[in-house]
């Protein structure tokens, strides 16, 4: 089976950094993805990880290491705009569908 | 930069009712994917789709639903007789052959 746990919710300050962690259990590997998803709209692509280590892209960056089953998204100087569902998603095999958890809802506070 | 887009943003239907949700993938893209999202619930696989054919399809996709790319732009969802539980956001995405699935806006599907 497929399963992808990430935390229901986090809340952080404006400014702060914050890290959000994904675990996952596939029966192959070709991909781990993070998206964005504000309220009511569509899912934006933030980050891709397919080898072990750091991807850096601006204020966000994501981290994977395969051996682990493990995956995290580090956001920095957080941005009240910045609120909103970070959905970790896995890919099994090349060219197959994305299998998404059910994503992390972040609050950014004053 | 390019966009996927798709129509109408909202559609109401009557249970029973069949509906046709409509894709522009990214043009030079050459897979196709429908998703949908239950309010407040995960992002969940439905079809993909690549060289004029369905190539991988979940649980969810049963007789009720259907997909066709009508032209060289196009690429729609029909469902069927659509069922109180089908109201959903139903997302459609594409990708160049391994690149990153991107995703439309969305239609927003409420079944009455």
């Amino acid at each position: 089976g497929q399963n992808i746990d990430q935390p229901t919710e986090m809340t952080a300050t404006e400014g702060a950094i914050v890290q959000i962690n994904c675990t996952y259990q596939t029966s192959g590997f070709n991909g781990l993805f993070w998206y964005q998803q504000h309220a009511g709209e569509a899912p934006t692509f933030l980050s891709y990880n397919v080898l072990d280590g750091l991807e850096e892209k601006g204020r966000f960056s994501s981290f994977l290491s395969r051996s682990k089953g493990y995956s995290y998204l580090l956001l920095k100087e957080l941005q009240m705009k910045d609120s909103a569902s970070y959905l970790c998603a896995v890919r099994d095999q090349r060219n197959t569908p994305l299998v998404f958890g059910k994503g992390t809802r972040l609050s950014v506070i004053a | 930069e390019p966009e996927v887009t798709q129509t109408p943003s909202h559609q109401v239907t009557q249970m029973g009712q069949e509906v046709i949700l409509r894709c522009v993938p990214i043009s030079n893209h050459l897979y196709f994917y429908w998703y949908r999202q239950i309010l407040g619930q995960k992002v969940e696989f439905l079809v993909s789709f690549y060289n004029n054919e369905i190539s991988e399809k979940s649980e969810i996709f049963d007789d009720q639903f259907s997909v066709e790319r009508p032209d060289g732009s196009n690429f729609t969802l029909k469902i069927r007789s659509t069922k109180l539980e089908d109201s959903a956001m139903y997302f459609c995405a594409s990708s160049e052959e391994l690149d990153t699935q991107y995703f439309g806006p969305g239609t927003r599907l409420t079944v009455l």
